[in-house]
């Protein structure tokens, strides 16, 4: 069970528009429509902002939204403001009961 | 609402057995729906699923860390509880327990975390 594959840093400016990936397996993220991402401003816990791949959590901004195609799945950040300056993680099911991370991605707004 | 507070010491010797309970608040962990789990963050890393409970008492551990485990609940204190043994220097975490919402694999709710650092 290896972790998910995440960029390490993304940008974007104020108004834009930033995309991160999380690229899974075929036994991971290809398998299951079960992929969760999250948010986690330095020092806290992580908060999740988008679960079963596109769904939205009450309460969080519709500038959040999720996809996947194959074996990556994507979380876009539209609209980006100085608070969604964070790192995000990706989450997907990956049978037997178990879950797999991630590796993080630091979200910097310029 | 639902709140998670992790307690346990921050400190353990390397070879001991770190233990930590999560007790929960405004919910029972007996209720149907969701897994109450143990997820860990190495320092300034990311994000290791380490297992998690049913309301069952069913479990499920990440595999990896399979053999040093054990993830048990107590209803009547409304707790949840890990053990890892044969601690090293690195299962030095952040340790945080969490609710993950049963059919969705999506931990909605998290505690604030503990720091558990392994050292003599």
């Amino acid at each position: 069970q290896s972790a998910l594959t995440q960029p390490p840093s993304a940008s974007g400016s104020p108004g834009q528009s930033v995309t991160i990936s999380c690229t899974g397996t075929s036994s991971d993220v290809g398998a299951y429509n079960l992929v969760s991402w999250y948010q986690q401003h330095p020092g806290k816990a992580p908060k999740f902002v988008i679960y079963e791949v596109s769904k939205r959590p009450s309460g969080v901004p519709d500038r959040f939204s999720g996809s996947k195609s194959g074996n990556t799945a994507s979380l876009t950040v539209s609209g980006l403001q100085a608070e969604d300056e964070a790192d995000y993680y990706c989450c997907s099911y990956a049978g037997g009961n178990t879950l797999v991370f991630g590796g993080g991605t630091k979200l910097t707004v310029l | 609402q639902v709140q998670l507070q992790e307690s346990g010491p921050g400190l353990v010797k390397p070879s001991q057995t770190l233990s930590l309970t999560c007790t929960v608040s405004g919910g029972s962990i007996s209720s149907a729906g969701f897994y109450w789990s143990w997820i860990r963050q190495h320092p300034g890393k990311g994000l290791e699923w380490i297992g998690y409970i049913y309301h069952s008492g069913s479990t499920y551990y990440n595999p990896s860390l399979k053999s040093r485990i054990t993830i048990s609940g107590d209803t009547s204190k409304n707790q949840f509880s890990l053990k890892l043994n044969s601690v090293t220097a690195a299962d030095t975490a952040v340790y945080y327990c969490a609710r993950i919402i049963d059919g969705t694999a999506a931990v909605g709710l998290w505690g604030q975390g503990t720091l558990v650092t392994v050292s003599s």
